[in-house]
């Protein structure tokens, strides 16, 4: 069955950096898109970025545009996300999810999500 | 951007009850709409895609329906297991955006 597991979540300070993991089971995971999606506490789904089946191709929304990186290596089934200059209001859970179809951005399966604290 | 308002925010029911949860979208997105359920602590699980076909395994008491700018997911009769947190969320344009989310909570 598919399964997509998150690591990397942590207390940070603010300014600082973090890179999140997600690895993938149970799928041909070079077959597919995957996004990277938050929940800051108590609130609700913010997309944050997306990356080709290849890795050819990114997109991110406006509030993590050059502070944060998507990157996946199909050889280990891996999705990650870099993420630098760190703010507060990135204190959230992070979920990896997979595109349900390519240049289709719904999401037919997601991770457990990491909790990032961004404080100092 | 495209926004997405979802309403009502909280919605009280009882179980057996019909429910009606709503999305409306800035400008036209055709059928381009998911549904997503939440419960506290887990990831969301997809529901609905296209408007109004059910994921696999989701059962025949949720429905969807709509198109363009008005979006409808109905539960025909509640069960305990669907008291949870409801979003939609399009997919016409990039960046795919959320509803702000609906509580189905126990009357």
């Amino acid at each position: 069955q598919v399964q997509l597991v998150e690591s990397g979540g942590d207390l940070v300070k603010p300014g600082g950096s973090l890179r999140l993991s997600c690895e993938a089971a149970g799928f041909t995971f070079s077959d597919y898109y995957m996004s990277w999606i938050r929940q800051a506490p108590g609130k609700g789904l913010e997309w944050l970025s997306y990356i080709s089946s290849a890795g050819s191709i990114m997109y991110y929304a406006d509030s993590v545009k050059g502070r944060f990186t998507i990157s996946r290596d199909n050889a280990k089934n891996s999705l990650y996300l870099q993420m630098n200059s760190l703010r507060a209001e990135d204190t959230a859970v992070y979920y990896c999810a997979r595109d349900a179809m390519a240049t289709k951005e719904f999401f037919d399966y997601w991770g457990q999500g990491t909790l990032v604290t961004v404080s100092s | 951007a495209i926004w997405v308002t979802q309403s009502p925010p909280l919605l009280s029911a009882s179980p057996g009850d019909r429910v009606t949860i709503s999305c409306r979208m800035s400008q036209g997105i055709s059928s381009y709409l998911a549904w997503y359920q939440q419960k506290p602590g887990k990831a969301p699980e997809l529901l609905i895609y296209a408007a109004s076909t059910l994921q696999g395994g989701v059962p025949s008491r949720f429905s969807g329906s709509g198109s363009g700018t008005d979006f409808t997911l109905t539960i025909s009769r509640l069960q305990s297991e669907d008291f949870a947190t409801y979003y939609c969320q399009q997919y016409y344009s990039l960046p795919p955006t959320f509803g702000q989310g609906t509580q189905v909570e126990i009357k």
